[in-house]
């Protein structure tokens, strides 16, 4: 069955640091999410990005967040300036294009731990 | 508001016994997804249903079974004899429609299934 991997899975770095989180979505999925989930606590969307653009992003994604897809498999979220708060496991999921355009599903990746210290 | 509530912050269950867990969503949307994912001490989300709000037929896969009654906006998840291995997180999410494809999670249940 096709997955979503994130590489690394699990990340330490230094506050003020950038960090890139690399995801590899499924080859034939056109929409690609990143989600955050602080230890403990639910899920939460951050963007969402569509033909090579963000579609919706939340209030998390503010301007230390960014996302690319830089060639056609990978798709990285890079937060700039880690702060301590930036710490959680962070999701990456990939959905396709579906003729009823709501009803689709979501492929998950395994995530990434990211730690700030 | 888009919202999902799990009002059950943990439950602890003896093997074998049959656990409901409440789900209950707000959207004033008159299409919407909802979602279970089941996430495992491992960490990662497992997909466990879809439904959309036109078809409120009950489902049953195996030991788990889902109740959506959109009258009262509900979308509980019950699961059967229950099993050591079904200890985990479990989360419902709504998808409103047409918004950039995202879920608006839960703040989850934990479930833990003693022997």
């Amino acid at each position: 069955e096709p997955e979503v991997t994130q590489t690394p899975s699990h990340q330490v770095t230094q506050m003020g640091q950038e960090v890139i989180l690399r995801c590899v979505p499924i080859s034939n999925h056109l929409y690609f999410y990143w989600y955050r989930q602080i230890l403990g606590q639910k899920v939460e969307f951050l963007v969402s990005f569509y033909n090579n653009e963000i579609s919706e992003k939340s209030e998390i994604f503010d301007d230390q967040f960014s996302v690319e897809r830089p060639d056609g498999s990978n798709f990285t979220l890079k937060i700039r300036s880690t702060k301590l708060e930036d710490s959680a496991m962070y999701f990456c999921a990939s959905s396709e294009a579906a003729r009823d355009r709501g009803n689709y599903g979501y492929t998950f990746g395994s995530g990434t731990r990211l730690t700030v210290v | 508001a888009q919202k999902v509530t799990q009002a059950q912050t943990e439950i602890s269950v003896v093997e074998k016994e049959d656990v409901t867990l409440d789900c209950v969503y707000e959207t004033r949307d008159t299409t919407y997804y909802l979602f279970w994912y089941k996430q495992p001490p491992s960490g990662e989300l497992v997909f466990l249903i879809r439904r959309n709000s036109f078809d409120e037929q009950n489902e049953i896969s195996g030991r788990y079974s889902w109740n959506f009654q959109k009258s009262t906006s509900s979308f509980n998840f019950t699961i059967t004899a229950s099993q050591v291995v079904d200890s985990a997180v479990y989360f419902c999410a709504l998808r409103p429609y047409n918004q950039g494809g995202k879920l608006i999670f839960g703040q989850g249940t934990e479930l833990s299934v003693k022997p």
